[in-house]
């Protein structure tokens, strides 16, 4: 069964601190994996998209790797900002069938000051 | 300003009665989908639409009904609602439904009664 697993489930850091997010998934064929940043009550907005070759991207202070050999990405974040507070989402699309998705529940993260 | 319009925003209705929730993007996208978002469940793919005419079943399509007459728009239509669709629900679009950026609506909150 496709799915997509992320851990912690929520995370609380201190402002200016680094943290890691991770994304495990099951999904076959992959064709590419995607981490959204989901501010309250609003729309995701999109940090990164990778595809099989590549295994790291970057956006500002996000960073995510991705290792299709053993199904799992992460997304760094750096520096964090107070802004940062948010969920994040891994999105995982199937090969098979172009247009297919499946989400993670994603990850809660409070930045305190 | 290039955005996905979603409307209403917010809907109370009744168990049975029939309401549309309307998108539209100005992007020129081909790839149109529909999500739900529910507490501890994250988001879950409704229904999606590579172009106009084409149509396929996501996660979550039961008691759901789309169509795609025309590129800009894909509607959400819900025949006969019962209180488990009450929900957070979300239409986004992209360019081809590949690796790029998607790009999301508001959200409509839906309250079925």
């Amino acid at each position: 069964k496709n799915q997509v697993e992320q851990s912690p489930q929520s995370l609380i850091i201190l402002e200016g601190k680094n943290c890691t997010l991770q994304c495990n998934y099951t999904v076959s064929p992959f064709s590419n994996l995607r981490w959204y940043k989901q501010d309250t009550g609003r729309g995701p907005v999109s940090l990164t998209i990778m595809t099989f070759s590549e295994n790291t991207k970057s956006n500002g202070r996000y960073t995510a790797t991705l290792d299709a050999d053993t199904k799992q990405s992460s997304l760094h974040i750096t520096a964090s900002q107070l802004s940062d507070s948010a969920s994040y989402i891994c999105v995982v699309s199937d090969g098979s069938t172009l247009g297919r998705l499946y989400f993670g529940r994603g990850t809660q993260l409070t930045v305190w000051p | 300003e290039a955005q996905v319009t979603q409307n209403p925003r917010y809907l109370i209705t009744v168990t049975g009665k029939k309401l549309t929730v309307t998108c539209s993007q100005n992007m020129n996208h081909e790839y149109m989908s529909w999500y739900r978002q529910d507490p501890g469940l994250g988001l879950r793919q409704i229904y999606y639409s590579m172009n106009v005419e084409v149509t396929d079943k996501g996660d979550v399509p039961e008691g759901y009904k789309v169509s795609r007459k025309e590129k800009r728009n894909f509607p959400l239509i819900l025949e006969s609602p019962s209180p488990n669709q009450t929900s957070l629900y979300f239409c986004a679009s992209s360019y081809s439904g590949g690796a790029e950026t998607q790009y999301f609506g508001p959200g409509t909150r839906l309250l079925v009664l």
